[in-house]
């Protein structure tokens, strides 16, 4: 079956440090990928589209990769800030209209 | 750029009663409009896809008599919740998209309507 997979635990990391995310997934050939923060109550926030023929993107401190042999895409925040504190979810778009989304991870950064 | 609103952001209505969210786009034309909805701590749920002037494609196990969904411009997409109950108790999250280009572009999101029927 298709399955988007993203880490069901908290990531809990020191201010200053690089946030790392996983997002895995089975049974897709994605198009492109993206990656959105959702705060508590809000609607998710767009943050950055990836297509599958691109290894590597970034966007100030977030930096995302795209492995289509794995299967895997990577979310990274250097020098992270309370402020980043949030859910973060991938989705995958295999070229159609739908999006499909993952759990989220729920990411806190402590001062 | 790429602003969407929805309007109501809560609402709260008697059992038996119709509730109609609003989602625009603000700055661009949205050919595809998604309506998803959200539990507590899970993952958005896809419940319909609609594009400007035909008729909603809804996922499977949503009733499209209770949810009913217009999109009857590029930039207004509405979803009625008819005769509510408190199981539609959730939180409603419209997205919109448009074409540039010929290919999709990203996905951008309402900031979601928290419905509690009582």
């Amino acid at each position: 079956s298709q399955k988007i997979e993203q880490n069901s635990e908290a990531l809990n990391i020191q201010e200053g440090k690089t946030a790392t995310l996983t997002c895995n997934y089975t049974n897709y050939s994605p198009a492109y990928l993206q990656w959105y923060r959702q705060d508590p109550g809000r609607g998710p926030v767009f943050l950055l589209l990836i297509r599958e023929n691109e290894k590597e993107k970034r966007k100030e401190r977030l930096k995302v990769t795209f492995d289509t042999t794995l299967k895997q895409s990577l979310f990274h925040i250097t020098a992270s800030q309370p402020a980043d504190s949030a859910t973060y979810l991938c989705a995958l778009n295999t070229g159609g209209f739908k999006t499909i989304f993952g759990a989220g991870t729920r990411l806190f950064v402590k001062a | 750029g790429a602003v969407v609103s929805q309007h109501p952001s809560r609402v709260i209505c008697k059992s038996g009663t119709s509730v109609k969210i609003e989602c625009r786009s603000l700055d661009f034309q949205a050919t595809t409009m998604f309506w998803y909805r959200q539990f507590p701590k899970q993952s958005l749920m896809l419940m319909a896809t609609s594009n400007e002037g035909s008729k909603a494609t809804y996922e499977q196990g949503v009733e499209k008599d209770k949810f009913l969904i217009n999109h009857a411009s590029l930039t207004l997409s509405t979803l009625t919740v008819t005769s509510a109950h408190p199981e539609d108790s959730s939180f409603y999250i419209c997205s919109a998209r448009g074409i540039q280009g010929g290919t999709y572009n990203e996905q951008f999101f309402g900031p979601g309507t928290r419905l509690t029927v009582l």
